[in-house]
């Protein structure tokens, strides 16, 4: 059974950078024709795509994010990871990670909620 | 982008009757490998989201037959033949066509 784990600090300040992993269990990361992507959720409010990132290293962004986001996969350690510069408050949310076959989102992490306040 | 509309927002059902949450999207979604990418997920209250349906009709694994999802093109249903208690919370339709992906509003199932 596949799992996937969020990690990562639960505050960050202002203009600072959001860094979070998401740590897979159960299965390669690099294997099968997967992409890993993420989606936050701001409280009491609906669903945001973030970005995905395929098992080759190919990324999509939304482009509302795209200048500030980097999405990364070290299949070494069976991770992808989000990162997030220049953070507002309106960067606050519950991030979850995802595993995306055949456009289906199968998988999900439990969410971490950020809190950007200084 | 591609916006996705969903209605109700807010549907609350008699448990044992059938509800219906219907989804738009601004463009097509049928690919030309004849596949609508249309998803249907359930966030039950303090959880993440499930995947219910995917391309449109398929169930996923687990998910009860009284779920079902219709729909081809910019139209999409997703149909709960028979409601239970365990069905509450907010459903979403997701657009897997071209990124960025794209979510509906929501629809908030509760029981009378």
């Amino acid at each position: 059974q596949v799992q996937l784990q969020e990690s990562g600090p639960g505050l960050v300040k202002p203009s600072q950078t959001l860094s979070l992993t998401c740590t897979v269990s159960g299965g390669s990361i690099s294997s099968g024709s997967y992409f890993w992507s993420w989606i936050r959720q701001p409280a009491e409010k609906g669903l945001e795509w973030i970005g995905r990132i395929s098992t080759s290293g190919t990324t999509n962004y939304n482009p509302s994010l795209k200048s500030r986001l980097t999405i990364s996969i070290d299949s070494s350690k069976n991770q992808f990871s989000l990162n997030l510069t220049s953070v507002t408050a309106a960067d606050t949310a519950v991030y979850y990670c995802a595993r995306v076959r055949s456009g289906a989102y199968d998988y999900w992490g439990q969410g971490a909620l950020v809190t950007v306040s200084s | 982008d591609i916006v996705m509309t969903q209605s109700p927002l807010s549907l609350p059902v008699t448990p044992g009757e059938p509800a219906s949450i219907s989804c738009r999207s601004s463009q097509s979604l049928l690919q030309s490998n004849g596949y609508n990418y249309l998803d249907w997920y359930l966030q039950k209250p303090g959880q993440s989201p499930q995947l219910l349906i995917y391309l449109g009709s398929n169930r996923a694994s687990g998910v009860p037959d009284r779920f079902s999802g219709i729909g081809s093109g910019t139209d999409f249903t997703l149909n709960i033949s028979r409601v239970e208690a365990e069905d509450v919370g907010l459903y979403y339709c997701m657009q897997t066509l071209q990124t960025p992906h794209s979510f509906g509003q929501g629809t908030k199932l509760e029981i009378k």
